[in-house]
């Protein structure tokens, strides 16, 4: 089974701090994704990752910026938290050959005071 | 704004009975996809049906997709206390692997 995890299930931050959001998975799949997850306005695409040291901007990736210096691990960071960046971050992972099925770590709830 | 739209938002039905949630999306799509997230976790693949198929089955599930109306509908049979989730449709119009989700519908079954 595909296993995706995220260092933290729940985290709490103060404003102007920086997060650091650790996505694993351990299927050898080429491709990552960082989601935000919003009540009213669904998984918003942040940033994405088709190799290695690669990285794409997706829907909203203002504050924030990502690290893939190895295949299995993705890396979200939070240069300065803010109140507004309060969520829930899902990261996904998905097979080139089968491309259009991601599968999810069981999310971080991040709190920013 | 959100490419595929779920409705209805939420949804209660008693067990045993069918569950219906439909996806509208707007512009021409490659392949849709149905997601389910419990509460508070990550979400899981459910079906993935492609822009030149009507009709998939997956055990209990039944997907159509109708590209004339740009919409999807999921049917969840003889529903159990254990498909309460929420479900999510996700539509990718790229081919490259980047799919858009909607905002979900929340599905209660009742015991």
């Amino acid at each position: 089974d595909v296993k995706v995890t995220q260092s933290s299930r729940y985290l709490v931050k103060r404003t102007g701090e920086k997060v650091f959001l650790e996505c694993v998975q351990d299927m050898d799949h080429e491709n990552m994704f960082w989601y935000r997850q919003d009540p009213g306005l669904g998984l918003r695409l942040i940033y994405f990752s088709y190799d290695v040291k690669m990285k794409e901007k997706g829907d909203i990736p203002e504050g924030y910026s990502v690290s893939r210096e190895k295949k299995e691990r993705f890396s979200l960071i939070l240069e300065s938290a803010s109140t507004n960046q309060t969520s829930m971050y899902l990261c996904a992972s998905s097979r080139t050959a089968s491309l259009y099925t991601q599968y999810f770590g069981p999310g971080t709830r991040l709190t920013v005071l | 704004s959100q490419q595929g739209e779920e409705d209805p938002q939420a949804l209660s039905i008693q067990e045993g009975e069918n569950a219906t949630m439909n996806c509208s999306y707007k512009t021409s799509i490659n392949n849709l996809q149905w997601y389910r997230q419990n509460s508070g976790r990550g979400l899981v693949h459910l079906i993935l049906i492609r822009s030149n198929e009507r009709e998939k089955h997956s055990g209990r599930l039944r997907v159509t997709l109708d590209t004339s109306k740009k919409s999807s509908s999921l049917l969840i049979t003889a529903s159990r206390a254990a498909d309460t989730a929420s479900y999510f449709c996700a539509t990718d119009n790229t081919n490259a692997g980047k799919s858009t989700f909607g905002d979900g519908t929340t599905l209660t079954v009742k015991p």
